[in-house]
């Protein structure tokens, strides 16, 4: 079956650093991917939607310049989280779907971000 | 706009019992609708699914049946296991090139022995 790798699984950075987590689908194209933030106990905010080759759409509230998206080829799209500060620690997920009518979506593990 | 509903949780149960966990949901189309696992730390895993009225989308002794009358796609489970302890989302997608699955807030099982 399709599978998303996202790494890294679980980054600790400095409060004003950037980091970059990956999503890569291994073994399909995913033709758009999906990026979510989740809080303790609760439900996935969907952040963007990214197409390969063209710009991201972001959800209303979601600051591109902060959270920069990149979806440069059919199997891997990146989400940077600029300039990160203790309130963008949360977990976030990717999730890839490939193209074509079986409207499935395959998730990554998601990754842990801890800014400190 | 499009929303999915969800019983509140935390739901308890002991081993073996009967699960049910309610969705409802609204729509402008036709959605499918899917029902996610999430195991503590890890992402999402597919359940099950449902893309048309009337289906009955199963798995691991779960189902859930597509209700458009009644705009439901309700969680069961006839007896279930310690290891079925995990938040649970319900979740739709209009069946759009490019739109992402609509989530509720995601119930959480704890089931006990």
């Amino acid at each position: 079956g399709a599978v998303v790798s996202q790494h890294p699984s679980w980054v600790i950075c400095k409060s004003g650093t950037s980091v970059k987590i990956e999503c890569r689908s291994l073994d399909f194209q995913a033709t758009t991917m999906f990026w979510y933030r989740q809080f303790p106990k609760q439900s996935l905010m969907l952040m963007a939607t990214s197409n390969e080759g063209s710009k991201a759409t972001y959800e209303q509230g979601v600051e591109k310049d902060k959270f920069l998206i990149n979806h440069a080829s059919l199997t891997l799209s990146t989400l940077t989280v600029t300039s990160a500060h203790p309130e963008d620690s949360s977990f976030y997920i990717c999730s890839a779907r490939a193209g074509g009518g079986d409207y499935g979506y395959t998730f990554g593990s998601g990754t842990r971000l801890t800014v400190v | 706009g499009d929303s999915v509903t969800q019983m509140e949780g935390p739901v308890t149960l002991s081993e073996e019992a009967f699960l049910t966990i309610n969705c409802t949901y609204t729509a402008t189309g036709y959605p499918s609708l899917f029902w996610y696992v999430q195991y503590p730390g890890e992402g999402l895993q597919l359940l099950l699914k449902a893309t048309k009225a009337d289906d009955k989308g199963s798995n691991k002794g779960f189902e859930a049946t597509y209700r458009k009358e009644t705009t439901s796609f309700h969680l069961e489970k006839g007896s279930v296991q310690v290891s079925d302890s995990a938040v649970y989302f319900c979740a739709l997608t209009l069946n759009q090139a490019g739109t992402a699955l609509i989530f509720g807030k995601g119930t959480t099982l704890s089931v006990s022995s």
